[in-house]
């Protein structure tokens, strides 16, 4: 069945640091989503890529999808302390709908 | 605010016991997930439905889960019997049914069995 690997597991950084995830894929995807689980809470979707090479921005974070559809990642430039949580990519393969997450790459920020 | 409702947000229970988590995904949604969350194994998927017709429950254990929707406003997630293993986080999410759909999590019901 699909797979989906994300690394690292755990990344901690010092405020003002950049952090980077990535998630690679054993088959390819239509789609790939990445949510965002605050401590004690649950995921909380930021977005969605869906074309080969396709880069999105929201403020400081540049997400990625691969050119073969197959990987991706999630950058943010100088974090911040509410930037702490587990970073998740889900992707959708040929079943319709169906999604399938990463382990998630827990950040902690330190001020 | 449109929002997933699960319930009840806390279960303990002893091995053995049945136990029932509800959802209430979002009006004019038309798929439902039900995730669990550990921190060996992440969020697992563990059926999925689609105008209330399961199409994928392969990452549930059949011999003691099972799912249903019983209507459009409802999704169950039972277990039965339970054991200490079942103990996580199930978190049931809907989306609108559209490919590549964001989905809406509820917050999630933690179990402990003990």
């Amino acid at each position: 069945g699909q797979q989906v690997m994300q690394i690292p597991q755990y990344q901690h950084v010092q405020e003002g640091e950049d952090f980077t995830t990535y998630c690679n894929s054993s088959t390819t995807l239509s789609n790939i989503q990445w949510y965002k689980q605050r401590p004690g809470g649950h995921p909380v979707f930021l977005i969605q890529l869906v074309k080969s090479g396709e880069v999105k921005k929201q403020k400081r974070l540049t997400f990625q999808f691969g050119e073969a559809k197959k990987n991706s990642s999630l950058h943010i430039t100088a974090t911040q302390t509410t930037d702490v949580g587990t970073y998740f990519c889900a992707g959708s393969g040929t079943s319709y709908g169906k999604l399938t997450f990463g382990q998630g790459t827990i950040l902690t920020v330190h001020p | 605010d449109a929002r997933v409702t699960q319930t009840p947000r806390h279960k303990v229970t002893e091995m053995g016991q049945e136990v029932t988590m509800r959802c209430q995904p979002i009006l004019g949604h038309n798929t439902v997930f039900w995730y669990r969350q550990t921190m060996m194994q992440g969020l697992e998927l563990l059926a999925y439905f689609r105008n209330r017709a399961p199409l994928d429950d392969s990452g549930m254990p059949k011999d003691r889960f099972s799912a249903e929707m019983p209507d459009a406003t409802l999704a169950t997630l039972k277990i039965q019997p339970s054991e200490p293993r079942d103990s996580a986080v199930y978190f049931c999410a809907s989306g609108p049914g559209s490919l590549g759909e964001k989905l809406f999590f509820g917050s999630g019901t933690q179990l402990s069995v003990l």
